[in-house]
């Protein structure tokens, strides 16, 4: 049953262009959510996050936006740098509970010059 | 700040062996957590700690898995025997907040 779901294992975007990453969630109890980024060889690292309050939290060159009606929400990343290249890892949580971190799948982006 | 840091980084056995993973979280961090990362796959939550005492393991498989948090700080992670399908990445993180995870490098497994 896999409850955070990132549909496009891979993207491929230019420098200097919009990187948009997707995650859609099954589950109605979370209700804060999470972006990772991982590099080869190192452990993900937290990116942004947002709650189930919002519909946007910007954090530099990286927004994420959440349609709760459509248990939808994405990453932007503008512009994008070869630095960005890595895993995106969309998770989600039931704040509150004894609900744990639930990970998506990953999208492994990369940026080309 | 020092990150969590976990040992060793990487280990190559033979099914039906065993191998334990240490794990070292940031100073202060109440609640360690366990994930197993199988490649294509997200990180899957084995076992938390909070403190020195076990949060969740519904998904740890007991008849080969074992995790210990001793004095509420290092935890190590064992597996007695390994099976192929254990070939992963194992992460270890520790937070202060429920949902903001600081991860560690990981262990990388292969089991032949």
């Amino acid at each position: 049953d896999q409850q955070v779901k990132q549909n496009s294992p891979s993207l491929s975007v230019q420098e200097g262009r919009i990187s948009i990453l997707n995650c859609d969630y099954t589950n109605s109890m979370f209700d804060y959510f999470l972006w990772y980024k991982k590099y080869p060889a190192e452990g993900p690292t937290f990116l942004i996050s947002i709650s189930s309050i919002k519909d946007k939290n910007e954090d530099g060159r990286f927004t994420v936006f959440l349609n709760k009606s459509a248990k939808h929400l994405s990453l932007h990343i503008v512009p994008s740098q070869p630095g960005d290249s890595a895993v995106y890892f969309c998770a989600a949580v039931a704040t509150g509970t004894a609900s744990k971190l639930t990970f998506g799948t990953g999208t492994r982006l990369q940026v080309t010059l | 700040e020092a990150g969590v840091a976990q040992s060793p980084r990487y280990k190559i056995i033979e099914k039906r062996q065993s191998v334990a993973f240490w794990c070292n979280p940031i100073s202060g961090h109440a609640t360690l957590y366990w994930y197993q990362q199988i490649l294509g796959q997200g990180p899957k939550l084995l076992i938390q700690f909070q403190n020195n005492g076990v949060v969740d393991d519904s998904q740890l498989p007991k008849d080969r898995f074992s995790a210990e948090r001793l004095k509420g700080v290092d935890s190590t992670l064992k597996i007695q025997p390994a099976k192929l399908e254990d070939s992963a990445v194992y992460l270890c993180a520790s937070s202060l907040a429920p949902e903001k995870l600081f991860f560690g490098s990981g262990t990388q497994l292969s089991v032949l």
